[in-house]
Order: structure tokens, then C-alpha cells, then sequence
């Protein structure tokens, strides 16, 4: 099974920073990536898709990068509304997985 | 607008049965990978079982693997997953989930959720 791991675990930022979310694959997943925010009682929703790809009305403060093993999540500046839990997931290989997720909170 | 209604969701003993259902709408039912994915309280993700637009093919988690079975019919454009032997680890939001192709890659529209319970 394709384990993904995330970090950091809890990331704290102001609003305006740059957040940066990091995702790992145990082997490549070429670009078959997905990254999804999901707010507290809400169900996820799909931010980024083939690793760079904005879903859409995706705002562009959302961009996604990598490939391989090595994937980034970037908020180039946070609004109030993206403290948020964000988790990637590779579709790549069987089973489907998830990261266990990055926590972004207020600082 | 795409609809994902589940229902089916509620507390069950260990042991037992339950069958979700998806309702959808407001796409072509027919043409898109439906899947499940689970979220126990306060945890991550974790996808649980797809099925291909056609319904030939399907998939599972080993964690669910030969207690779980997903189906569709696409004449009512609504999934189903029946749930056997059912244990406290099973206790979860499932989601339905419309897949981006025929195929399951990945998420594209989430439904809200319903919950099971596994508990005596």
C-alpha cells in the first residue's frame, strides 16, 4: 500500500503568510495527486488535481507542485477562510490514500 | 448542480448489517467512477471502495475487503455499499463520492455524509 505522509502535522500562520504543505509519497506516484481542504463539520472538497492542477473556482493563492514522491501545497496568502485541514492523495496505485493531513491554524 | 444524497447511515451492534445509498443528480450518472470514503471521528481519510461507470468493475480497502460490497444502478442513479460483519473500527462519516472519470481517480464532488455507528 502507498503510504503518503504530510508535515508538519499542525502548521500556525497569520493571515497574509505564506503557508507551504509538504507530501510525501513511499514510492512515485508520477503526478497522480489530489490535495483537498476540508473545514470543520463540512465535507472535503477538492482543491488541486495531476498534482498542479486547480479544481475548479479554485481561487489562485492555491498552487500545487511536484512530482515523483515530492509534493507541495502552497497558500501564497492567507485568507481567513483557509484555516483549514488540507490532505493529499495519490491515485496512482490500489488502494487509493490519503496523507493523515496538515492542521493550518491562526497563530 | 451535482447532488450527492447518502442515507442509510445509524447505529448498529457489532455483527451486523447495514446498506448505504447515494442518490445522485444533476450529472450523467452513468459516465462517472462513484466511490465511498470514510472519516472516523476526529481522524483522517480513508478511502473505503470504488466502482467503474459501468459497475464491471469494483474496488475495496483491505480493511473492508469480503465484508463490503458496492454496486450501483444506474437506472436510478444511485450507489450502494452493503456493509457485513460490522466492527467498532467501522464507526465513521461515509462519504459518496463522484469521481473525475470512469474510473476512480480522484474526488470531485463529496457528498455530506452519514454516519455509522458500530456499537453495542
Amino acid at each position: 500500500e502507498m503510504m503518503m505522509t504530510q508535515s508538519p502535522a499542525t502548521l500556525s500562520m497569520s493571515p497574509g503568510e505564506r503557508a507551504t504543505l509538504s507530501c510525501r509519497a513511499s514510492q512515485s506516484v508520477s503526478s497522480n495527486l489530489a490535495w483537498y481542504q476540508q473545514k470543520p463539520g463540512q465535507a472535503p472538497r477538492l482543491l488541486i488535481y495531476d498534482a498542479s492542477t486547480r479544481a475548479t473556482g479554485i481561487p489562485a493563492r492555491f498552487s500545487g507542485s511536484g512530482s515523483g514522491t515530492e509534493f507541495t501545497l502552497t497558500i501564497s496568502s492567507l485568507q481567513s477562510e483557509d484555516f483549514a485541514l488540507y490532505y493529499c492523495q495519490q491515485y496512482n496505485s490500489w488502494p487509493r490514500t490519503f496523507g493523515q493531513g496538515t492542521k493550518v491554524e491562526i497563530k | 448542480e451535482v447532488q450527492l444524497l447518502e442515507s442509510g447511515g445509524g447505529l448498529v451492534q457489532p455483527g451486523g448489517s447495514l446498506r448505504l445509498s447515494c442518490a445522485a443528480s444533476g450529472f450523467t450518472f452513468s459516465s462517472y467512477a462513484m466511490d465511498w470514503v470514510r472519516q472516523a471521528p476526529g481522524k483522517g481519510l480513508e478511502w473505503v471502495s470504488g466502482i467503474s461507470s459501468s459497475g464491471r468493475n469494483t474496488y475495496y480497502a483491505d480493511s473492508v475487503k469480503g465484508r463490503f460490497s458496492i454496486s450501483r444502478d444506474n437506472s436510478k442513479n444511485t450507489m450502494y455499499v452493503e456493509m457485513n460483519s460490522l466492527r467498532a473500527e467501522d464507526t465513521a462519516v461515509y462519504y459518496c463520492i463522484k469521481d473525475r472519470f470512469s474510473v476512480t481517480t480522484y474526488f470531485d464532488r463529496w457528498g455530506q455524509g452519514t454516519l455509522v455507528t458500530v456499537s453495542s
